[in-house]
């Protein structure tokens, strides 16, 4: 089946620090590939997203790139604010219903 | 531009009463809708979704079920909640299978 495998939080960080958050995933086919990001007590917001191979994604100075050799779509940040403190999702999709399939989310702390 | 809406945003029932959250999407049409449940500390587990009125299809069975009585609008209930039914409840919609999915806020449930 398909999995989505994060890495463990929480992430602490001082301002101005590079983030890196892995994700590898495990899949039938050609997923789409998506980095959602849930800000507390809120609904998820998507971050970022990458449909095919090579594809690299990027919003708000985050970037993905979706690697299908490795089936890695791992999120970088190259200096992270405080206000990016965070749980960030890492998430595919495989099927024609749609289905998100989410991995366990990666609490980011950032300290001023 | 399309909205999604949810409430309530905060409810708190005892054991053995009924539930109803709804969910409301505005600005586009014949969208898919989903349910997710987030428990404490854990990641986003798809509860229900629905690709056309009428249409309701169930990935965990749970003491929970869900109804779309018009195009736009995904209903969750449940006619006896348990302890395990707490948590953040989140609807999404997408307007393409393959796309990005969109949250509404969230409802937090806590069942006493």
């Amino acid at each position: 089946g398909n999995s989505v495998t994060q890495m463990e939080g929480p992430v602490t960080l001082s301002e101005e620090a590079f983030l890196t958050i892995n994700c590898t995933y495990t899949a039938t086919g050609y997923p789409s590939l998506f980095w959602y990001v849930q800000y507390p007590g809120e609904g998820l917001q998507l971050l970022l997203k990458a449909t095919k191979a090579d594809d690299k994604g990027s919003n708000k100075g985050f970037e993905a790139t979706y690697r299908k050799e490795t089936t890695s779509f791992h999120l970088e940040k190259g200096s992270v604010q405080v206000s990016d403190s965070a749980v960030y999702f890492c998430a595919l999709i495989t099927d024609s219903w749609g289905k998100l399939q989410f991995g366990s989310g990666t609490q980011v702390v950032v300290t001023p | 531009s399309q909205t999604i809406h949810q409430w309530p945003a905060t409810l708190v029932q005892p054991v053995g009463s009924p539930l109803s959250l709804e969910c409301t999407v505005e600005g586009t049409s014949n969208p898919n809708l989903y349910w997710y449940r987030q428990a404490a500390g854990r990641g986003l587990q798809l509860l229900f979704y629905s690709v056309g009125i009428g249409q309701i299809s169930s990935e965990v069975p749970q003491n929970l079920s869900a109804s779309r009585p018009q195009d736009r609008q995904f209903i969750l209930s449940s006619k006896k909640l348990l302890l395990s039914d707490s948590g953040f409840y989140l609807c999404a919609w997408t307007q393409a299978t393959y796309n990005e999915q969109f949250f509404g806020p969230g409802t937090r449930l806590t069942v006493l």
